[in-house]
């Protein structure tokens, strides 16, 4: 069974910049996993930031930024700020009309 | 802008059955494909289901499929999720989410909460 991999924590300071990366228990994920990032803050719904490797979502800021690296997903943050403190998620599209959520990545904002 | 009102949640006995409903407003609901993803208490994300644009092709997660069907009233602008043989494991917030254009989830719900216990 594939598991898709994700750091369970990470930490940052304002103004710096973090990677948080999307893998595959096996394999790799390339732009045909259409990787999707999402953003939680706790007690809310998740929000889509990041579709299809690297398009943006309307009215997300310029600081994220999704790629590929090497065999994962990525989700960048230039610049980070205190309100990006979050659970990110990355989703995967598997084929056959099934997508798989990785773990979560808890990030800290200080 | 993208609305997705999801109810139906409540508590319910091991082996009950419930059916979660998403009313949608805000953008061509028979263009889009729509999915159902579930968060038990304090865990992450789990995709559950997803139904195509026309309701004809319909997919879902392994640890549901056969108990959990997904559908959809295009008339109404509402996806549903019935819910049977539920199990303690199945206790979750319920968010239905928007596909968007290709393969991902566009646009959420704010959720509803399935309390599966004795």
């Amino acid at each position: 069974q594939t598991v898709v991999t994700q750091e369970p924590s990470f930490s940052v300071s304002p103004g710096g910049t973090v990677t948080l990366t999307c893998g595959l228990s096996s394999g790799s994920v390339s732009t045909n996993y259409y990787p999707t990032w999402c953003q939680q803050t706790p007690g809310q719904a998740p929000r889509t930031l990041i579709y299809t490797t690297n398009t943006r979502s309307s009215g997300v800021p310029g600081r994220f930024s999704g790629s590929i690296l090497g065999n994962k997903a990525a989700l960048t943050i230039t610049g980070a700020q205190a309100d990006d403190e979050s659970d990110y998620y990355c989703v995967l599209y598997m084929g056959s009309g099934i997508w798989m959520f990785g773990g979560g990545t808890k990030l800290t904002v200080l | 802008q993208v609305k997705l009102v999801e109810s139906g949640g409540g508590v319910v006995q091991p082996g009950g059955a419930l059916r979660l409903s998403c009313a949608a407003s805000g953008f061509t609901f028979n263009n889009y494909g729509m999915h159902w993803v579930r968060q038990a208490p304090g865990k992450g994300l789990e995709w559950v289901a997803m139904v195509r644009y026309d309701g004809s092709d319909k997919t879902y997660a392994d640890s549901v499929k056969g108990r959990f069907t997904i559908s959809r009233d295009n008339s109404k602008n509402t996806v549903f999720l019935q819910m049977n043989s539920l199990r303690p494991e199945d206790t979750a917030v319920y968010y239905c989410a928007q596909r968007g254009d290709g393969y991902t989830l566009a646009y959420w719900g704010q959720g509803t909460l399935v309390t599966v216990s004795s």
